[in-house]
């Protein structure tokens, strides 16, 4: 089965850019996205496409793939983007998530 | 505004049965794909079904194959999950998903989720 592996945790200060991998065989040849969840809450769509932005999300939040890794960068991180992040792709009619990262404003 | 609550969570014993509910508004529930994630305690997202606009396919992860059953009701925008022969394993809270599948353009992803409801399988 399709697996997709991310660091379990990145730390970063306040201003300064965080980068999340997502690896997995051949991913630059699918789509990847990425969400983000907040303690207690539901997960919310930040990138789609590779590098596509939804409505709402700030433009510090941009994303890209290629080869076998995908890509989540936070420019200028503030405290509110302390959170759990995940990637997903799609795989033989499965969707799959990645591991999951979290990142710590320090 | 896209809405999408989730019920019929709770505490069921190892072997029984439960049914989610997902009430969707704000949006066309007929022009969609629909899925439910799950998210055990402490642990990471995993996806569980889909199910095509028309109800005409459907997937399910293989943990669940033959147990769990996804459908909706278009009538009634809403969307459910089946849960038989449950296990301590399935214990997680249950997210529905508007589920952006298109086989044309390789895009498969979920731009809105509920709130979730919580499933407690134990003895």
């Amino acid at each position: 089965s399709y697996e997709l592996s991310q660091p379990p945790s990145v730390s970063v200060s306040p201003g300064q850019t965080a980068s999340i991998t997502c690896s997995g065989d051949k991913l630059g040849d699918r789509y990847a996205c990425w969400y983000q969840q907040k303690a207690g809450q539901s997960p919310v769509l930040v990138i789609y496409e590779d590098s596509r932005r939804p409505s709402g999300i700030p433009d510090r939040f941009s994303g890209s793939n290629s080869g076998n890794t995908a890509t989540l960068t936070i420019s200028g991180t503030q405290a509110m983007d302390e959170a759990d992040y995940y990637c997903q792709a799609w795989d033989s009619s499965t969707y799959v998530f990645g591991t999951g990262t979290t990142v710590t404003v320090l | 505004e896209v809405q999408l609550v989730e019920s019929g969570g709770g505490l069921v014993q190892p072997g029984g049965s439960l049914r989610l509910s997902c009430a969707a508004s704000g949006f066309s529930f007929t022009s969609y794909w629909m899925t439910w994630v799950r998210q055990a305690p402490g642990k990471g997202l995993e996806w569980v079904a889909n199910i095509k606009e028309d109800g005409s396919e459907k997937d399910y992860v293989d943990s669940v194959k033959g147990r769990f059953t996804i459908s909706r009701d278009n009538a009634k925008n809403s969307l459910y999950l089946q849960m038989n022969s449950l296990r301590a394993e399935d214990t997680a809270v249950y997210y529905c998903a508007r589920d952006l599948h298109d086989g044309r353009y390789g895009t498969y992803y979920f731009d809105f989720w509920g709130q979730g409801t919580l499933v407690t399988v134990s003895s």
